[in-house]
């Protein structure tokens, strides 16, 4: 069956980079897209953007344009997300999420930004 | 960038009828915005309900259905069950620009 399984907690200081990886397993990985998605604490899901696994075409949300990059290694089946300049309100779990219609979702990664 | 907005809470008596909608700030919301509807629930990865605007997952329960009204997409649930207390979100295509909504607790009580 279909699995997306991401990498551990990270804890970072602010101006620091994070990268989360996204493994996943049952399917044929470039077929499909991978979206990313966060959430605060207290705060609702936020939309950080999307990439192709395919040709590597990315669509970022306007507000993480300039700090976000997100790869995809097709010989592990490995997506990645990486935010540069971490903030305080950058503390969040992030999730990755298959296809266009998100129909398989990774358990979430909480990254603590902390001095 | 638009603005999406849900009925911040709800709640639904056990075996009650809910709707959940979702506004946009730049007007009526039609099939082009591709809605999308998700639960989530305290500790778990979101759960996609519905996907372009209408469609079910093969997992998604009959008793949940998804419309639009009113220039609005509605996400409405029939028949609350205890397990469906949970956080619900919609999103949103703006020319592949996606926005979720701020969210609705739904409490079954």
């Amino acid at each position: 069956q279909v699995h997306l399984v991401q990498s551990g907690a990270a804890v970072k200081k602010p101006g620091a980079s994070v990268k989360v990886s996204c493994k996943a397993s049952g399917y044929t990985f470039s077929t499909y897209a991978i979206n990313w998605v966060r959430r605060a604490p207290g705060q609702g899901l936020e939309w950080m953007g999307w990439m192709s696994t395919y040709n590597g075409n990315t669509k970022f949300a306007q507000k993480f344009q300039g700090r976000v990059s997100m790869t995809a290694d097709t010989s592990t089946s490995t997506a990645y997300l990486e935010l540069k300049s971490l903030r305080s309100d950058d503390t969040a779990i992030y999730y990755c999420a298959r296809d266009v219609n998100y129909d398989y979702w990774g358990q979430g990664t909480l990254v603590t930004v902390s001095s | 960038q638009a603005v999406v907005t849900q009925e911040p809470s709800l709640t639904v008596s056990p075996g009650g009828t809910v709707t959940l909608t979702c506004a946009s700030s730049t007007g009526t919301v039609t099939s082009s915005h591709y809605t999308f509807w998700f639960q989530q629930k305290p500790g778990q990865a979101p759960k996609t309900l519905i996907y372009d605007t209408t469609n079910k997952h093969s997992w998604t329960p009959a008793r949940f259905s998804a419309s639009l009204f009113g220039g609005k997409p509605a996400l409405t649930l029939s028949g609350a069950q205890p397990e469906d207390e949970a956080d619900y979100y919609c999103l949103l295509s703006f020319d592949n620009n996606w926005v979720f909504g701020g969210g609705t607790r739904l409490t079954v009580l």
